[in-house]
């Protein structure tokens, strides 16, 4: 069955400096995602990416974040100058628009640790 | 804006016995779905089951089941004839169906225990 795939699964940094986290979609679906849980702490969505253009973004997602879909397969979410509150597991989904209760398809994770 | 409320942290259960997982939400939308998804130790998030709002009949996967009470607004889940396997994080979630992007808002979780 296809899945989404994310690396790295764990990726350590200095606050201040930028970071890039990779996912890479179901190769048919359309509608690509970003989540982040901090620990203890519910899933919390940052952002909807659909037809190479932000559909809808949360209070979080602020001018550190940005998202791109640069060559139709990957999908990746960028910090910018990262914070230590930026520590937490990112998810990655996405989801095949066939109908409305289509649910979405969610990597492993990411984790991110700021030092 | 929705929320969603798991009031249970932790639940455990005798293998081979019965759980209920709750959940309870909030939401101004008439249309809706409700999701439960299952996130073993450093694994993806999988989905279990979903449960469309305008339906009445409940939905069933196998061992699991929920009961959808509307009116309480709350989606409670069952696992039936409980397996080591099952042991997880259980996540309850709904999604708004209105506007065009169709974002996940998810409980906190429950971690569930399955002993031998």
């Amino acid at each position: 069955e296809p899945e989404v795939t994310q690396t790295p699964s764990h990726q350590v940094t200095q606050m201040g400096q930028e970071v890039i986290l990779r996912c890479v979609p179901i190769s048919n679906h359309l509608y690509f995602y970003w989540y982040r849980q901090i620990l203890g702490q519910k899933v919390e969505f940052l952002v909807s990416f659909y037809n190479n253009e932000i559909s809808e973004k949360s209070e979080i997602f602020d001018d550190q974040f940005s998202v791109e879909r640069p060559d139709g397969s990957n999908f990746t979410l960028k910090i910018r100058s990262t914070k230590l509150e930026d520590s937490a597991m990112y998810f990655c989904a996405s989801r095949l628009p066939r109908d409305r209760g289509q649910p979405q398809h969610f990597g492993d994770g990411t984790r991110l640790s700021i030092l | 804006a929705q929320t969603v409320t798991q009031s249970q942290p932790e639940m455990s259960v005798q293998e081979a016995e019965t759980v209920t997982l709750s959940c309870t939400y909030d939401t101004s939308e008439s249309d809706y779905y409700l999701f439960w998804y299952k996130q073993p130790p450093s694994r993806q998030m999988i989905l279990v089951i979903r449960q469309e709002a305008y339906k009445q009949q409940n939905a069933t996967e196998n061992r699991f089941s929920v009961n959808f009470q509307k009116a309480a607004k709350s989606f409670s889940l069952k696992i039936s004839d409980s397996q080591l396997g099952d042991a997880a994080m259980y996540f309850c979630a709904i999604m708004d169906s209105g506007g065009s992007n169709y974002k996940l808002t998810f409980g906190k979780g429950t971690l569930l225990t399955v002993n031998p």
